[in-house]
């Protein structure tokens, strides 16, 4: 089945490094993606990586796959409170490439 | 500079009646996708367009329609709102259909329903 879990919440000092983490069913995802939505806005797409891949890097952004485990982590370095938002995890299939499952998203806040 | 765009941002209608929100785009792009999202939870497709071919979701309730007149113009149309459907609607456009399609998302429409 097709199932994307997240923990809800995450609080980190501005400065540190926040680790998000999420967990997938569905061994056949070909891609995996991070999303960004801020308060009242839409979605945004910080970052993907391929299933074949165990690490993309861009910039703060690192994002690790354990395909083994069907675990994929997005770390965000030096934590800013321009970074507080809700992060969505999501994966695409590969029997239907147009659809993607989301996460619940972890509410990523920052404390001074 | 907006890409995706979505009207109204707020929408409040009455148990029963008829409501329209409407998305378009400037990217040019061939697919357009409706989400629900309800508080707390992840957005949930309802249905997409790829050019004028419409795909729905098995799960999605016949009370919600769409149209696409146009490249550029997309509409949800939900019959008959209950309660349960108060959500954020979310537009979103893909140039195609691949998985390195990147989904643009517009900003939401807020629905509220009396």
């Amino acid at each position: 089945g097709e199932d994307v879990e997240q923990s809800l919440f995450l609080s980190v000092r501005e400065g540190d490094s926040s680790v998000i983490n999420c967990t997938y069913t569905d061994s056949s995802s070909t891609y995996l993606y991070w999303y960004k939505q801020e308060p009242g806005a839409g979605l945004q797409l910080l970052t993907y990586i391929f299933s074949n891949m165990d690490m993309k890097q861009d910039q703060r952004l690192t994002v690790l796959l354990n395909k083994k485990d069907k675990h994929l982590s997005l770390r965000i370095a030096d934590t800013q409170t321009g970074d507080s938002a809700i992060y969505f995890c999501a994966e695409s299939m590969r029997s239907s490439a147009s659809k993607i499952i989301f996460g619940s998203g972890t509410r990523l806040s920052i404390r001074p | 500079d907006a890409m995706v765009i979505q009207n109204p941002r707020y929408q409040v209608t009455q148990f029963g009646k008829p409501v329209t929100l409407s998305c378009s785009q400037t990217l040019n792009h061939n697919v357009m996708y409706w989400y629900q999202q309800k508080s707390s939870q992840a957005p949930k497709l309802l249905f997409h367009y790829y050019d004028k071919d419409f795909n729905n979701e098995a799960d999605t309730p016949d009370n919600f329609q769409s149209r696409r007149p146009n490249t550029s113009f997309c509409f949800l149309d939900i019959r008959s709102p209950g309660l349960g459907d108060a959500a954020m609607y979310l537009c979103a456009t893909s140039r195609d259909n691949q998985n390195t399609d990147t989904q643009y998302f517009g900003p939401g429409t807020r629905l509220t329903v009396l």
